[in-house]
């Protein structure tokens, strides 16, 4: 699976859209980009995922560089509840396993 | 759908003692269900995969006879620490992931589990 590389921390002011990026160079053509968070001691929660289009969905929007080496998770109107872990893995469609990289702590500001 | 869920969440046992956590997964069927660990400020780590009526696979460091994985149908894997140390405190999680359609992982809250 492809490695990806993500800021340690960024904050983000309630209310506001928080975009949270992930660089995925090496990706290959048929690993799907998924992103997970994780609220501090509770397990993982999928948000979402997306192969080259850009997606949606009642969480989160993902979007995907043309030449898929990127993307961005955008929440967009973050609130308190968001302070999170947010984890950017790359990985086939058919992968029987998820490798967590140590994620961005993103940090919600009243 | 897709909601999964771990008993107990917390567990408080003596060193030396075996400790059951059970996984299973809610609202949908699971072939394939993963062991996680979590130390404290790090990320999840995979311990072990768990199939459905075969053996489990083990990723590397990790000893199959201390860490026992059964799963005896397609909604309950459990994971048995066997002669726990207080070295084996820490945060377990499991996953499932869908016997079919959607590929992505559904986790579990997680048990806590500290070893005195």
């Amino acid at each position: 699976d492809a490695k990806t590389t993500q800021p340690p921390s960024m904050d983000c002011a309630e209310g506001r859209a928080a975009n949270l990026p992930c660089n995925h160079s090496t990706i290959s053509g048929n690993e799907y980009v998924y992103w997970y968070r994780q609220i501090h001691s509770q397990g993982p929660q999928y948000i979402i995922h997306g192969l080259k289009n850009n997606e949606t969905n009642e969480m989160a929007s993902l979007i995907i560089t043309e030449d898929r080496k990127s993307s961005t998770l955008i929440l967009p109107h973050a609130t308190l509840r968001d302070t999170a872990v947010y984890y950017c893995i790359v990985a086939s469609g058919s992968a029987r396993q998820l490798t967590f990289g140590s994620g961005t702590q993103l940090t919600v500001l009243p | 759908g897709a909601v999964v869920s771990q008993h107990p969440s917390r567990v408080i046992c003596k060193s030396g003692t075996s400790v059951k956590i059970e996984c299973r997964s809610l609202d949908f069927q699971a072939t394939t269900m993963f062991w996680y660990r979590q130390f404290p400020k790090q990320s999840l780590m995979l311990m072990a995969t768990s199939n459905e009526g075969s053996k489990a696979t083990y990723e590397q460091g990790v000893e199959k006879d201390k860490f026992l994985i059964n799963h005896a149908s397609l909604t309950l894997s459990t994971l048995t620490v066997t002669s726990a140390h207080p070295e084996d405190s820490s945060f377990y999680i499991c996953s499932a992931r869908k016997t079919s359609g959607r590929s992505e992982q559904f986790f579990g809250p997680g048990t806590r589990l500290t070893v005195l």
